[in-house]
């Protein structure tokens, strides 16, 4: 069956490092994204890509980037990891066409920066 | 900008009684409309959606939803609760022309089904 994967699940990292996070999509979907999750603020956009080479911000990018070499795959870098970068991530895929809009998630990734 | 709101942080029912959670939008043009379910420590899980036609759309688990255009409202319904239904429900909402989109999502509601 078609999925969307993400790992880690769990990571702890220290303020300043480089972390990566992955997400793999095997629906064949164009379209990805990566959001945040925090208490009070639901789901807040940080990058998403219609395809291959395409990237794009969302509305809060700030200290993240991604990049899309294939259509299965979209990491997420934070350059330089802080504190309030501390979140549950989320990545998602949808196709947006044929009548299908919704987008599917992965289980998340839960970040914390000390 | 494209927008939706959730205006209850938490909703508490009891088993066997119907539930509404609440969702407003504000669009231009015809929106495309959808709720998501957040199980803890899981992702977000597509239930339903609307993009045209019958104001009242059906989902899964037995949630449904109605479109009223003249409220610019997308309420979340069940006739029946299950305890089984408490999770984080969201509101989303699309924004942008096809192929060149993104969805904007709602702050969320928790459901509370007391037994």
């Amino acid at each position: 069956d078609a999925e969307i994967t993400q790992s880690p699940r769990h990571k702890i990292t220290e303020t300043g490092r480089q972390v990566t996070l992955a997400c793999h999509q095997t629906w064949n979907h164009n379209n990805m994204f990566w959001y945040r999750q925090d208490l009070g603020h639901g789901l807040r956009l940080i990058h998403y890509s219609y395809g291959v080479q395409d990237t794009n911000k969302g509305e809060v990018s700030d200290g993240y980037s991604v990049s899309r070499s294939n259509t299965e795959d979209l990491p997420l870098t934070l350059e330089s990891a802080a504190s309030s970068q501390t979140s549950v991530y989320f990545c998602a895929s949808s196709l947006a066409t044929g009548g299908i809009y919704e987008q599917y998630f992965g289980p998340g990734t839960r970040l914390t920066v000390t | 900008a494209q927008s939706v709101a959730q205006p209850e942080d938490q909703v508490n029912v009891a088993e066997g009684n119907p539930l509404t959670v609440k969702c407003t939008y504000s669009v231009s043009g015809n929106p495309y409309l959808f709720w998501y379910v957040q199980y803890p420590n899981r992702g977000l899980q597509f239930l339903l959606k609307y993009i045209t036609g019958d104001n009242l759309v059906k989902g899964s688990y037995g949630f449904e939803a109605e479109f009223n255009k003249s409220q610019t409202s997308f309420h979340l319904k069940k006739p029946s609760a299950l305890v089984s239904d408490s999770a984080l429900y969201f509101c989303a909402v699309r924004e942008g022309t096809s192929g060149t989109y993104k969805y904007i999502f709602g702050t969320g509601t928790r459901l509370k089904v007391l037994a």
